[in-house]
């Protein structure tokens, strides 16, 4: 199984600032890695796929960069609706894996 | 854009059984993978098995495996995952979920709401 390592796991920002969430694959994936949102209550949703391409209807704030084993998840201006927990997960082969998750709260 | 509603979820004693079901709206749900993933309490996300657009294969995470068995009925365009042997640790709220079929159907496109599944004397 491909073991996904999230960092932070959680991290304080305010407002306008830029975030940054990294994700490390066991093994060597390619691009095949995506990134979800998960506000408190609701279910994930899809934001990034293919390690870098934006899901129709997601902001352009959402950046998705990397190859291999490292990638990144940046917010380029943290809104306020961005208070939430993201997720990274393999797409390469069953099983799928999950990061531990980033919880980004407001400073 | 699909809507999918899950059902079936409760509280059952540890070794019983329980059935999942997924509705999804829309056409064209016999061209696109579906999967189930769950969420304990306060934990992360953790994906629990897929089918293939024509149910022709299915995949489990380890943990599942033998106790749980995913079908779908392309005809009435749902889900269904039938649950054995639930144990205390498949306690979690159950999400169906589309897979992206335009890209890889291993990509989460489309969640449901979710159904809270509780094992407990």
């Amino acid at each position: 199984d491909i073991q996904m390592t999230q960092s932070p796991s959680s991290l304080s920002a305010s407002v306008g600032d830029r975030v940054t969430i990294a994700c490390r694959a066991g093994q060597r994936i390619s691009t095949y890695l995506n990134w979800y949102q998960q506000k408190q209550g609701e279910a994930p949703k899809l934001l990034i796929y293919g390690a870098s391409n934006l899901q129709s209807g997601v902001p352009s704030r959402f950046i998705g960069s990397g190859s291999g084993t490292d990638f990144t998840l940046s917010i380029s201006s943290l809104q306020p609706d961005d208070f939430a927990t993201y997720y990274c997960q393999h797409s390469y082969s069953a099983p799928l894996t999950f990061g531990g998750g980033t919880k980004v709260q407001i400073k | 854009q699909v809507q999918l509603v899950e059902s079936g979820g409760g509280v059952v004693q540890p070794g019983g059984s329980l059935r999942l079901s997924c509705a999804a709206s829309g056409s064209s749900f016999s061209t696109y993978g579906m999967h189930w993933v769950r969420q304990a309490p306060g934990k992360g996300l953790e994906w629990v098995a897929y089918i293939r657009n024509d149910g022709s294969s299915q995949y489990y995470v380890d943990s599942v495996k033998g106790r749980f068995t995913l079908s779908r009925d392309n005809s009435k365009n749902t889900l269904h995952l039938q649950m054995r042997s639930l144990r205390a640790e498949d306690t979690a709220v159950y999400y169906c979920v589309k897979g992206k079929r335009d890209y890889s159907n291993y990509v989460f496109e489309y969640w449901g709401q979710g159904t809270l599944v509780t094992v407990s004397s």
